[in-house]
């Protein structure tokens, strides 16, 4: 199984809502990550966790809060976001070491009205 | 800090034609991993090939090989006579930084033109 699960596909919210986004994998990956990627650019980092620890942060607003709850799941909840907030947000999984490559998962399209 | 440059924006074949794809990149650091990951329009990343800086051996899978010359830091992509399905967004990565951090070039949308 080298599968990474994202759910919502899809998500409209409005700027005063709360929303999570869920991931999941069972590959015993033990790192896991946060991107954004808006249209036509390249994923940017959001967040790293590293055996449940958060890792890296890369300055991004409050109102993205992660969470890791084990080992298998990586939520991001959102709250009070713009407009500019809306893209595809992905997420990755890797093994230890560097011999192994990121999977993702198909990403869940934010929009915020 | 870590960069990849893949100066190509977009470019336009004919099926059947190759194509390569350039990718640049510049680290410090003297163990690093490089990656190219496909993306269709459905939105996934999809993983192509990893290779690792002590490792220079080129390599053919099928209709895909790969130069990667740590000389001029760079790690090309080639697709042998193209098809429509690999028409997407290709995109070289770099990991680093405690195998931590990976980083994404900006992107070849690639078109195979039937």
């Amino acid at each position: 199984d080298t599968e990474v699960t994202q759910t919502p596909k899809h998500l409209v919210m409005g700027m005063t809502n709360k929303k999570s986004l869920k991931c999941e994998q069972h590959m015993g990956h033990r790192a896991m990550y946060w991107y954004k990627q808006k249209a036509k650019k390249p994923p940017e980092l959001m967040f790293v966790y590293s055996y449940e620890k958060l890792s890296i942060n890369e300055s991004v607003p409050s109102r993205f809060s992660p969470e890791c709850p084990n080992s298998s799941l990586l939520n991001l909840h959102l709250h009070a976001l713009q407009p500019e907030d809306s893209a595809l947000y992905l997420c990755a999984s890797r093994g230890q070491g560097g011999r192994t490559e990121a999977f993702f998962g198909q990403g869940t399209r934010l929009t915020v009205v | 800090a870590q960069k990849v440059t893949q100066a190509q924006t977009e470019i336009s074949v004919v099926e059947k034609e190759d194509v390569t794809l350039d990718c640049v990149y510049e680290t410090r650091d003297t163990t690093y991993y490089l990656f190219w990951y496909k993306q269709p329009p459905s939105g996934e990343l999809v993983f192509l090939i990893r290779r690792n800086s002590f490792d220079e051996q080129n390599e053919i899978s099928g209709r895909y090989s790969w130069n990667f010359q740590k000389s001029t830091s760079s790690f090309n992509f080639t697709i042998t006579a193209s098809q429509v399905v690999d028409s997407a967004v290709y995109f070289c990565a770099l990991l680093t930084g405690g195998y931590q951090k990976v980083t994404f070039g900006t992107g070849t949308k690639l078109q195979v033109i039937p």
